[in-house]
């Protein structure tokens, strides 16, 4: 079945530092793509998305590219602020709306 | 103005018991969905209904049953609850079952004991 990858937390950075946290996909067809984010003691929101191959998402200074080939969809943002620190979620949409999500990684980011 | 609400937002109870978590949505949208979250903070599918009509149960005991009494409201009942029943459980809703961005609820923390 279909399913994410991603590396796991915890990651710890300093602020302004550059971020990338991995997320590889098994999916058959093209499925969208998306990563949710999910702040202390609330739900998770919607970060940004793509729907076909070599599109990319940006949103807040996040950006993450579609990429079939290497079936990858890497979160990253070039200077982070302690506000982002969150557990960042990367995930599939397949048939039906049903999304499929990875373990989650938690991002710590000291001033 | 909360789009997705649930109630209550901490839930504490014994084994064996039986509880209900309730799931309200104000965006006019057909399609919800429930979803647990457990320590290692997976998140994983429960149920989506359509409509007021079930549409997809992944692999969840029959402990578990959805009701939706109108579009706007799906509560999740518990029965006979286990320590593993332990999790947050989050509640989402979407314009549809097709191509739509789903918004999700504040989240349940239950806790078994």
């Amino acid at each position: 079945g279909d399913s994410v990858t991603q590396m796991e937390g915890p990651v710890t950075l300093s602020e302004e530092a550059f971020l990338t946290i991995n997320c590889t996909y098994t999916a058959t067809g093209y499925p969208s793509l998306f990563w949710y984010v999910q702040y202390p003691g609330e739900g998770l929101q919607l970060l940004l998305k793509a729907t076909k191959a070599d599109d990319k998402g940006s949103n807040k200074g996040f950006e993450a590219t579609y990429r079939k080939e290497t079936t990858s969809f890497h979160l990253e943002k070039g200077s982070v602020q302690v506000s982002d620190s969150a557990v960042y979620f990367c995930a599939l949409r397949h048939a039906g709306n049903m999304l499929t999500f990875g373990g989650g990684t938690r991002l710590m980011v000291k001033p | 103005d909360t789009a997705v609400s649930q109630t209550p937002k901490y839930l504490v109870t014994q084994m064996g018991n039986d509880k209900s978590i309730k799931c309200e949505q104000n965006l006019g949208h057909d399609t919800m969905y429930w979803y647990k979250q457990d320590s290692k903070k997976f998140l994983k599918i429960m149920f989506s209904y359509n409509n007021k009509e079930l549409i997809i149960n992944e692999t969840v005991p029959n402990r578990f049953s959805p009701k939706s009494p109108d579009k706007a409201h799906l509560n999740l009942h518990i029965n006979s609850l286990e320590l593993g029943d332990s999790a947050v459980y989050f509640c989402a809703s979407s314009q549809g079952t097709g191509v739509y961005e789903q918004y999700f609820g504040p989240g349940t923390r239950l806790t078994v004991t």
